[in-house]
Order: structure tokens, then C-alpha cells, then sequence
């Protein structure tokens, strides 16, 4: 079963606005994960956040990481067209062994 | 470095045909994962092998999917017979052994099941 949500599942913006992804999860984790798909394509990783951490930044990407929520955001800041994708988060539980469990995606639209 | 190598492509086949898919992890990648992504879904792992050892295959429908990592390196993932709902793109990835390893994703095997 999938362990993350993300919300929203899509998101329509328009190029140079920021868009806001956001996903929640059940159980304790060692580190959280978030990656992107094109349209036909396999996964491609973005960023990675330890448990103990709270915000991650990589370019125009900023995660941050609540795990008394037990939740986590995706920003991407001035969005450009090639941004047009599917993301995902994807836990590794505590003693997972490696093991990802990935959400349902949020599908993002970046209009010219 | 090269990355993850996925054959075939594309493949459309029957209800109870058979169907095989390859993989080559990138070089020196302890761990090999094979995952089911379904349409508007996220991926969904079904086995995972540390070198040519399981380590988890507690989502694989082990009376129709059966996989192998011969030699710790490629893997093949089988599935007889197909039915309608396997209709999927199957993913493999592989990583570094250890924590906080990223995972890297082959192009994915579009799978159509008629």
C-alpha cells in the first residue's frame, strides 16, 4: 500500500509563479525523498531529506520536512515550462532496508 | 556514468502470453528494485535484491511474476500468465547499498495487456 499523499494531485501555474506540493505520511521514517517524472519517462531524483533535518534546499527546489506532522513540502521557485511534470515523495522507513514507498504524485502544469 | 538499461521498450501481448523484461543496473549498484507503476499512480515496488540476494518480495504476485538477479548484476523480471490488470509501466532502479542512497530509474517498460 502506498504510505505517502501528496496534495494537491494536480496543479496548474503559470511560468514564473511558484508551485507548492505537499505530502503526508503514516509511519516513522529514516529519510524522505522526492523525484519527478516526464511524460513517458522513468523517475529522476531531486532532493533527499534526513529525518533529522528540516529544510533542504537545491537550486530552485526548497523542501522542508515536519515529522511531528509527519509531512513534507516541495517548492519550486520561479517555474519555467521544463518544469511540467509528474513529482513524487517516497519514504524509507525506520529499519526499511532501503525499501522506498512512493505516493500517488501531484501532477504539475506549468503554462506559458 | 551509464545508466539503468531497460529492454523492451514497449510490449503488447495477450491475456495468459508470457512476457519477459531485462534490466542492467548502473555498474558497482549493490541494489536492484523492480517496480509496477499504474496509470495516474506511483510506482509500486514488487522485489527488491541486495547483489544477487531477495530482499523484498512481499508485493510480487509470486503465482504469475517471478524475477532473478543472476550473478548480482542484470536481472530479468517474468510474468506467466499475464492477465488484464498487469497492464502497467514496470520500473527498475538501483542504488548504492546504505542509507540515504538515491535511486536511479531505468526508462521503464511500457507493458499492454489485450
Amino acid at each position: 500500500s502506498q504510505q505517502g499523499e501528496e496534495d494537491p494531485q494536480a496543479l496548474s501555474i503559470q511560468e514564473g509563479e511558484n508551485a507548492t506540493m505537499n505530502c503526508s505520511y503514516k509511519t516513522s521514517i529514516n529519510n524522505l525523498q522526492w523525484y519527478r517524472q516526464n511524460s513517458g519517462r522513468g523517475l529522476v531524483h531531486l532532493i533527499l531529506i534526513r529525518s533529522n533535518e528540516r529544510e533542504k534546499h537545491s537550486g530552485r527546489l526548497r523542501v522542508t520536512l515536519d515529522t511531528s506532522k509527519k509531512s513534507s513540502s516541495l517548492l519550486i521557485t520561479a517555474s519555467r515550462a521544463a518544469d511540467t511534470a509528474s513529482y513524487f515523495c517516497a519514504t524509507e522507513h525506520l529499519r526499511g532496508a532501503q525499501k522506498l514507498v512512493f505516493g500517488q504524485g501531484t501532477r504539475l502544469t506549468i503554462n506559458p | 556514468e551509464a545508466g539503468v538499461a531497460q529492454s523492451p521498450r514497449y510490449k503488447i501481448i495477450e491475456k495468459r502470453q508470457s512476457v519477459a523484461f531485462w534490466c542492467n543496473p548502473i555498474s558497482g549498484h549493490a541494489t536492484l528494485y523492480w517496480y509496477q507503476q499504474i496509470l495516474g499512480q506511483g510506482p509500486k515496488l514488487l522485489i527488491q535484491f541486495q547483489n544477487n540476494g531477495v530482499v523484498d518480495d512481499s508485493q510480487l504476485p509470486k503465482d504469475r511474476f517471478s524475477a532473478e538477479r543472476l550473478k548480482g548484476v542484470d536481472s530479468t523480471l517474468k510474468i506467466q500468465p499475464a492477465k488484464l490488470e498487469d497492464s502497467a509501466v514496470y520500473l527498475c532502479a538501483s542504488s548504492r547499498w546504505g542509507n540515504y542512497n538515491e535511486q536511479f530509474f531505468g526508462p521503464g517498460t511500457r507493458l499492454t495487456v489485450l
